[in-house]
């Protein structure tokens, strides 16, 4: 049962313009959600993260909105670059006392940023 | 230098045998973790520790044992690999439960 889901298994932009990844999840015990990006031969880094307290963090060029009741997150780039073609991955935690901070991954989305 | 290494980086075996892939890390992280990556699914957990005498399963531990041998190292150990355990095998490490996973490059085993 696949808890974080990324239908968009890729993505094509082009540079300058904005990129919009999409992430929906069905478990409402999540109360954070993370972005994580993964370039070839490379781990998973992180990149932007938001609580559920929230519906909008912000961090430079990157902006992730959080839309609980409809259980969907997205991830905005702008501009996009040639150097954010990467994996990215989707994440979602549970929190609560006896949580170990669990990262449950959605499938990625592959995101190619054209010169 | 990388702060989570693990070796080796590429290993082909064949079914039956038995393996060992290792983590070590430099951040003095108390948690680590091993997580397997298959096409179209995402990274998913296999084990976890808290510390050297905490240990747990995570979703899909059977056929994986881990060895938490200090506090900068975690190996996965297949005891007999099968074709299915064929993946992108990662290993992260973590302050608190809510601080950022740093993750390894990956080891890319191919089970014959």
């Amino acid at each position: 049962d696949q808890q974080v889901k990324q239908n968009s298994p890729s993505l094509s932009v082009q540079e300058g313009r904005i990129s919009i990844l999409n992430c929906d999840y069905t478990n409402s015990m999540f109360d954070y959600f993370l972005w994580y990006k993964k370039y070839p031969a490379e781990g998973p880094t992180f990149l932007i993260s938001i609580s559920s307290i929230k519906d909008k963090n912000e961090d430079g060029r990157f902006t992730v909105f959080l839309n609980k009741s409809a259980k969907h997150l997205s991830l905005h780039i702008v501009p996009s670059q040639p150097g954010d073609s990467a994996v990215y991955f989707c994440v979602a935690s549970a929190g609560g006392g006896t949580s170990y901070g669990k990262l449950t991954f959605g499938q990625g989305t592959i995101l190619t940023v054209h010169p | 230098d990388a702060d989570v290494t693990q070796t080796p980086r590429n290993r082909i075996t064949k079914t039956g045998k038995r393996i060992m892939l290792e983590c070590s890390q430099t951040k003095g992280h108390d948690r680590m973790y091993w997580y397997r990556q298959d096409p179209g699914l995402g990274l998913r957990l296999i084990y976890y520790s808290f510390d050297v005498k905490d240990i747990n399963k995570g979703e899909i531990s059977d056929g994986y044992s881990v060895s938490r041998q200090a506090q900068a190292k975690f190996s996965l150990s297949l005891e007999s690999a099968i074709p299915n355990q064929t993946a992108l095998y990662f290993c992260a490490s973590r302050d608190g439960p809510r601080d950022t996973q740093y993750f390894g490059p990956g080891t890319r085993l191919t089970v014959l």
